[in-house]
């Protein structure tokens, strides 16, 4: 069945440092993929998207590439702020429009 | 502003209780979901609608029921046979369109606690 596999957390990075999430999937068919944030004590928000081999989406500093070959779909951003710090949420959806999430990274980023 | 109301914040449950949460969508979707959160576990799906009088099991609906007798509304029943109810619920609304691509969005979600 499908799966999605993300790094466990939590990460801690100092402000301005360069982030990377890693984020696996197992899927048939094309999948879609997203990222999406968790604020504390608050719901998800879409962060960024992409739906075909080789797309990159991109939201506030915030990249990712859908890549078919590694089956990966890696968050990135260059240079972090304190208010990044959240949980980060791996996801693919099918044909069905179910989502698939993998189990969160929290995110710390210190002054 | 459209979005998802999700209510109470914070719900506290007797032993052999049933509790309803609720969850109110303005932004014209069809589908609706709810998801169950636990530490470390990321989100499970309960149960999802795509059409208002149909719904489906997700892969944790044991103990839980929903209705969608509106396509505004989605409400999630957490019942007595649920024995670790503790969590926080989330729902969520999307699009639906054949191809899956359409992202879904989220309330702030409800945390529920056995007292």
């Amino acid at each position: 069945g499908n799966s999605v596999t993300q790094m466990e957390g939590p990460v801690t990075l100092s402000e301005e440092a360069f982030l990377t999430i890693n984020c696996t999937y197992t899927a048939t068919g094309y999948p879609s993929l997203f990222w999406y944030v968790q604020y504390p004590g608050e719901g998800l928000q879409l962060l960024l998207k992409a739906t075909k081999a080789d797309d990159k989406g991109s939201n506030k500093g915030f990249e990712a590439t859908y890549r078919k070959e590694t089956t990966s779909f890696h968050l990135e951003k260059g240079s972090v702020q304190v208010s990044d710090s959240a949980v980060y949420f791996c996801a693919l959806s099918g044909a069905t429009n179910k989502l698939i999430f993998g189990t969160g990274t929290l995110l710390a980023v210190q002054p | 502003d459209g979005g998802i109301t999700q209510s109470p914040k914070y719900l506290f449950r007797k032993e052999g209780q049933n509790v309803t949460l609720s969850c109110e969508q303005n932004l014209n979707h069809d589908a609706m979901y709810w998801y169950r959160q636990d530490p470390g576990q990321g989100l499970r799906l309960i149960y999802y609608s795509q059409i208002v009088n149909d719904f489906q099991k997700g892969d944790i609906a044991e103990g839980y029921s929903v209705s969608r007798e509106k396509k505004e509304s989605f409400p999630l029943t957490v019942t007595s046979a649920q024995k670790n109810p503790t969590a926080f619920y989330l729902c969520a609304s999307s699009i639906v369109r054949g191809s899956g691509n359409q992202p879904q969005h989220f309330g702030d979600g409800t945390r529920l606690s056995i007292l």
